[in-house]
């Protein structure tokens, strides 16, 4: 079956600390992969998409880079965190041409 | 690239209360998503919908393509279905990144 693996749930970092998020998907080849947050107070916005090994785009400048170093594996890190980056951060993906997203549970990040 | 409104954006209803949260979208669409969020944070998928209605336990969700429209339906609500919930559709059409309403806070009192 189709799954898709995102953690940690929660993580409390202080500032200036590394971020390494992982998010996993089960079940699929070559699927476009998707990392999102959420601000306090605001929808999901989007930060980096991926429709291939390598290939990252960036929606918005900001202190996070994301990598896919593998075909199902899409990673979200920063070298250092910064207090703005606090909040929830949601991964996801669809096939090529589908419209089907499959969407892991989040994980919230505290900046402390 | 599509806009999506959400209302109302702050919801509390009385257990038992029939209730229903909107959202609007700027932009045709293939389909559309309804989530549900946790107050831990869990994002929960409902729906995916491209037309018509679908049906699942309490809930239903109904889209009207050419109105741009859709609606989530709860009955008989209950204080378990407290969250957030959050429509969401591709930024353009075709298979684009997801745009997010911001989404509706419900609260259903005992």
């Amino acid at each position: 079956s189709q799954t898709i693996h995102q953690w940690p749930a929660t993580l409390v970092q202080p500032v200036g600390s590394p971020l390494s998020l992982e998010c996993t998907v089960e079940g699929t080849s070559n699927p476009n992969l998707y990392w999102y947050r959420q601000a306090a107070g605001r929808g999901l916005q989007l930060l980096f998409y991926s429709v291939g090994i390598g290939q990252i785009s960036s929606e918005v400048p900001q202190n996070l880079s994301a990598s896919r170093p593998q075909d199902r594996q899409f990673i979200l890190s920063s070298k250092k965190l910064l207090l703005s980056d606090s909040g929830f951060y949601l991964c996801a993906w669809v096939l090529t041409g589908g419209y089907g997203y499959t969407f892991g549970s989040g994980t919230r990040l505290t900046v402390v | 690239k599509n806009e999506v409104e959400q209302s109302p954006q702050n919801l509390t209803a009385q257990e038992g209360e029939f209730i229903t949260i909107n959202c609007s979208y700027s932009v045709g669409i293939s389909a559309l998503h309804w989530l549900q969020q946790h107050p831990g944070g869990g994002i929960v998928s409902l729906f995916m919908l491209s037309s018509g209605k679908k049906k699942h336990g309490r809930l239903i969700a109904t889209i009207n393509i050419q109105e741009k429209h859709s609606s989530l339906h709860i009955t008989a609500s209950h204080p378990r279905d407290s969250a957030v919930y959050i429509c969401a559709v591709p930024s353009n059409s075709g298979n684009t990144p997801l745009v997010f309403g911001k989404g509706t806070r419900l609260s259903v009192i005992a």
